[in-house]
């Protein structure tokens, strides 16, 4: 079965830090593109970074620019998020999203998410 | 940064009817417009790419179409399981965002 799974989420003071993983499996993760996502309680989604499958080039949303590092390890099968300085307006659920595959697209960046995990959330609060 | 809006916010149709919701961006995005679907407590999941291409396995009843900057996701036959916020998002360019979401209700 094709999945993503995400950890890492919790309780965090304002200024703190936070690591995010998310586990692929059931899939060629070396071979895809991945992003975080997220959404607000009660919100709507929005978009935070994208990593290529070689890790070069990454993309992120201005509003988490120069606090949160998205990296990967294909050895490990793995996706990360680490969040800094985190603010009481990153409270979210956090998500994993594949790229589509390739085959499915003509552009270098796809933007369009396929396979989601089932989310972590994070919680930034005095 | 493109915008995304959707209309309407919300709507109750009943089981059968014909539903369909619209999707207007800031600008032109040729047709890199996304549907998502999502359930209360689920992450979302992708329904249509590229205006009107059907995901794999997703019921027929959903199509999208449009161009430019107007867009619709039309539920030709609703189902119970329909039931869900609809998302769209512009894969055009970074940031990719997204609209702010249509809840779908059934009477």
């Amino acid at each position: 079965e094709v999945q993503l799974v995400e950890s890492g989420g919790g309780f965090v003071q304002p200024g703190g830090s936070l690591r995010l993983s998310c586990a692929a499996s059931g899939f060629t993760f070396s071979t895809y593109s991945i992003n975080w996502v997220r959404q607000a309680p009660g919100k709507g989604l929005e978009w935070l970074s994208y990593i290529s499958d070689s890790s070069s080039p990454i993309y992120y949303a201005d509003s988490v620019k120069g606090r949160f590092t998205i990296s990967r390890d294909n050895a490990k099968n793995s996706l990360y998020l680490q969040m800094n300085s985190l603010r009481a307006e990153d409270t979210a659920v956090y998500y994993c999203a594949r790229d589509i595959p390739k085959r499915l697209y003509t552009v270098p960046l796809s933007g369009t998410f396929d396979i989601w995990g089932q989310g972590t959330m994070v919680t930034v609060s005095s | 940064d493109i915008q995304m809006t959707q209309s309407p916010s919300s709507l109750s149709a009943s089981v059968g009817d014909r539903v369909t919701i619209t999707c207007r961006a800031s600008q032109s995005i040729d047709t890199y417009l996304n549907w998502y679907q999502q359930k209360p407590g689920k992450a979302p999941k992708l329904l249509m790419y590229i205006a009107s291409s059907l995901q794999s396995g997703v019921p027929s009843r959903f199509s999208g179409s449009g161009s430019g900057t107007d867009f619709t996701l039309t539920i030709s036959s609703l189902q119970p399981e329909d039931s869900a916020t609809y998302y769209c998002q512009q894969s055009y360019s970074t940031p990719w965002t997204f609209g702010q979401g249509t809840k779908v209700e059934i009477k």
